[in-house]
């Protein structure tokens, strides 16, 4: 069964450093998501991704947060100057986009554990 | 303001039913509900998706009223692996469009 993959597993890096997520979506999956989810806390929306651009965003999604698909496989999220607060769990999902509905099914990774000291 | 509000936990027994209840004010007229399994240490897996009415699948029914604002997760006969955070997912309409999450639903399925 084909399945959202995302790495690394786990990120360390120090505060104010750039992080590049990657995440490879399922093969002919027409839209795609960053979602944060901090310890203990529930899932929050950050961004989908449709016809390469974006399609919607949260206000969590500011000025530090980009996404880019760089080829036909590849969803990246890149967070430019990290901060304490960023520390999370960063889940990609992708959908098929049948209904062209952000509420299409969607299919999570299984997570990239940032951790910024 | 646009939110989800779900119990913050639940317990229940091996081979009972479980209902968790999602309240949603100002949803997105067009979109889907949907709610979403989360174990520990993982991505959230999808379970069940609606749009009005009733849905049913192999694992799941979902209870959504005519005015949309909430929607229920039925588990019929509960096992110990059912035993996790349950989520609602929809899209709300305000000021802006938004995907929202639920706070999540901590089902604890007892022997």
């Amino acid at each position: 069964e084909p399945e959202v993959t995302q790495t690394p597993s786990h990120q360390v890096t120090q505060m104010g450093q750039e992080v590049i997520l990657r995440c490879v979506p399922i093969s002919n999956h027409l839209y795609f998501y960053w979602y944060r989810q901090i310890l203990g806390q529930k899932v929050e929306f950050l961004v989908s991704f449709y016809n390469n651009e974006i399609s919607e965003k949260s206000e969590i999604f500011d000025d530090q947060f980009s996404v880019e698909r760089p080829d036909g496989s590849n969803f990246t999220l890149k967070i430019r100057s990290t901060k304490l607060e960023d520390s999370a769990m960063y889940f990609c999902a992708s959908s098929e986009g049948r209904y062209n509905s952000s509420t299409d099914t969607q299919y999570f990774g299984p997570g990239t554990r940032l951790t910024v000291l | 303001l646009a939110k989800t509000t779900q119990p913050i936990s639940m317990d229940s027994y091996e081979g009972q039913e479980v209902n968790i209840t999602c309240s949603h004010n100002n949803i997105a007229t067009n979109d889907y509900i949907t709610w979403y399994q989360q174990f520990p240490s993982q991505g959230p897996r999808f379970i069940i998706q609606g749009y009005k009415t009733k849905v049913t699948n192999e694992v799941a029914s979902l209870f959504i009223p005519a005015d949309r604002k909430s929607s229920t997760l039925s588990l019929p006969r509960v096992s110990l692996s059912d035993t996790a955070v349950y989520y609602c997912l929809v899209a709300l309409r305000g000021s802006s469009y938004k995907l929202i999450f639920g706070s999540g639903t901590r089902l604890l399925v007892r022997p």
